[in-house]
């Protein structure tokens, strides 16, 4: 089966830069999204087709595919960009998400 | 506004059958592919189901021969019929709209929560 593999959590500073990375074989042949989720609420999209930005996501929210990994970047780390973050991919009509990555801004 | 609104979760026990409603708004949901994803207590996203704006139907391995995914075009509405459950199927399950392309999912309802137990 298609797996993603992501860090079970990340920590930084507030107004440090993190970058939360997804990583299988060859996942640049594939388009990776990344969702935002905050405990008690829905997931949001921040980041699709692996650099491109939704509406109303803040430009700090910025991603790059390459090889076997995608990473997720969000530079200058505020204390409301705490959540989970999950990658994700279609695979033959098949959706695939990563484990997840806690971040945490200290 | 564009909104999803989902419906019909509750208590269940194993075995039993239950369905799912995620009323659209703002958009058409028979123009766009729609996607169901469930969230089991303190776990990851889980993908469940994917309807084609064709109509054509996806399904992850565990769910398989026991949920149908559908819609009601003329209620813009879209449905998941969730049978033969089990403890594993207790989630929080949420219904997505998918960028056409299958590209991300853009937007996202509140979920409904459905707890299997005896």
């Amino acid at each position: 089966s298609y797996e993603l593999t992501q860090p079970l959590s990340v920590s930084l500073a507030l107004g440090q830069t993190a970058r939360i990375t997804c990583g299988r074989r060859n996942i640049a042949s594939k388009n990776v999204h990344w969702y935002q989720q905050k405990p008690g609420q829905a997931p949001v999209l921040v980041i699709y087709r692996d650099n491109n930005r939704p509406s109303g996501i803040p430009e700090r929210f910025s991603g790059s595919n390459s090889g076997n990994t995608a990473t997720l970047t969000i530079s200058r780390a505020q204390a409301g960009d705490e959540a989970d973050y999950y990658c994700q991919v279609w695979d033959s009509s098949t959706g695939v998400f990563g484990g997840g990555t806690k971040l945490t801004v200290l | 506004e564009v909104r999803l609104v989902e419906s019909g979760g509750g208590l269940v026990q194993p075995g039993g059958s239950l369905r799912l409603s995620c009323a659209a708004s703002g958009f058409t949901v028979s123009y766009n592919y729609m996607t169901w994803v469930r969230q089991a207590p303190g776990k990851g996203l889980e993908w469940v189901s994917l309807i084609y704006s064709g109509g054509g139907t996806y399904y992850a391995d565990s769910v398989k021969g026991r949920f149908t995914i559908s819609r009601h075009d003329s209620k813009n509405t879209v449905y998941l019929q969730m049978n033969s459950l089990t403890i594993e199927d207790t989630a929080v399950y949420y219904c997505a709209r998918t960028m056409v392309g299958l590209d991300g999912m853009d937007v996202w309802g509140q979920g409904t929560t459905v707890t299997v137990s005896s």
